[in-house]
């Protein structure tokens, strides 16, 4: 089985911050784990994705994650935040020997960036 | 690309009407999925295919709901008989390789009265 927590259901953080935005997943062997972005009434948005390789991983509008195998976390960052991130954040995982392309997701973070 | 593409945007119904919700992939995409998402219990895989041969429909609720892929690029999610719990934003998916990223389209929002 596998399996994702986003442990906070809303982050706030003011403009021009540094942002952090937690993930735990879990998983049988290695994971294939992702981050997407959802905006009001659209669909989810790909982010950024850590397959193998270096544990820091750059995607796009100057986002990026860290993976931590000891930790079981890939926590999205951001070191300054704008008004316009503010949305509703995924965190997703699959096991690298899940035979199909099926993600399991996480129930979500709302990120508010103030002015 | 177009990206993928879901119809209609918005339905409402009465309990009990049939409801099919349409799906067109991003061309050359060999995965196709339908997820669910609610307040209450965020998004929710319903059923994938992978070169039109459904592949785990574990996800979809009971038999009210049904999902076909006819071809490469159409997919339908049938709900008969639709009840107000069904209500939800309907999403589609596509993706092309195993751990490539999934393409989402902007949904389906049902109604059920």
């Amino acid at each position: 089985a596998q399996s994702v927590a986003q442990p906070e259901d809303q982050v706030n953080v003011a403009e021009g911050n540094p942002l952090t935005v937690k993930c735990t997943y879990s998983v049988s062997g290695n994971p294939y784990l992702f981050w997407y972005v959802q905006y009001p009434n659209r669909g989810l948005q790909f982010l950024l994705k850590y397959i193998t390789g270096d544990n820091l991983v750059k995607g796009s509008y100057g986002f990026e994650a860290e993976f931590n195998k000891s930790q079981t976390s890939f926590h999205l960052k951001k070191p300054s935040a704008l008004v316009s991130d503010s949305a509703l954040y995924f965190c997703a995982v699959r096991a690298w020997n899940n035979a199909g392309n099926m993600l399991t997701f996480g129930g979500g973070t709302r990120l508010m960036v103030k002015p | 690309d177009a990206g993928v593409i879901q119809s209609p945007r918005h339905e409402v119904t009465e309990m009990g009407q049939e409801v099919t919700l349409r799906c067109k992939p991003i061309s050359g995409h060999d995965y196709l999925f339908w997820y669910r998402q609610t307040m209450m219990r965020g998004l929710e895989l319903l059923i994938y295919f992978n070169n039109n041969v459904p592949i785990d429909d574990s996800g979809m609720p009971e038999d009210r709901f049904s999902a076909k892929m006819p071809n490469a690029s159409f997919s339908t999610l049938k709900i008969q008989p639709s009840e107000p719990r069904d209500s939800a934003v309907y999403f589609c998916a596509s993706s092309g390789i195993s751990n490539s990223p999934l393409h989402f389209g902007n949904g389906t929002r049902l109604t059920v009265t």
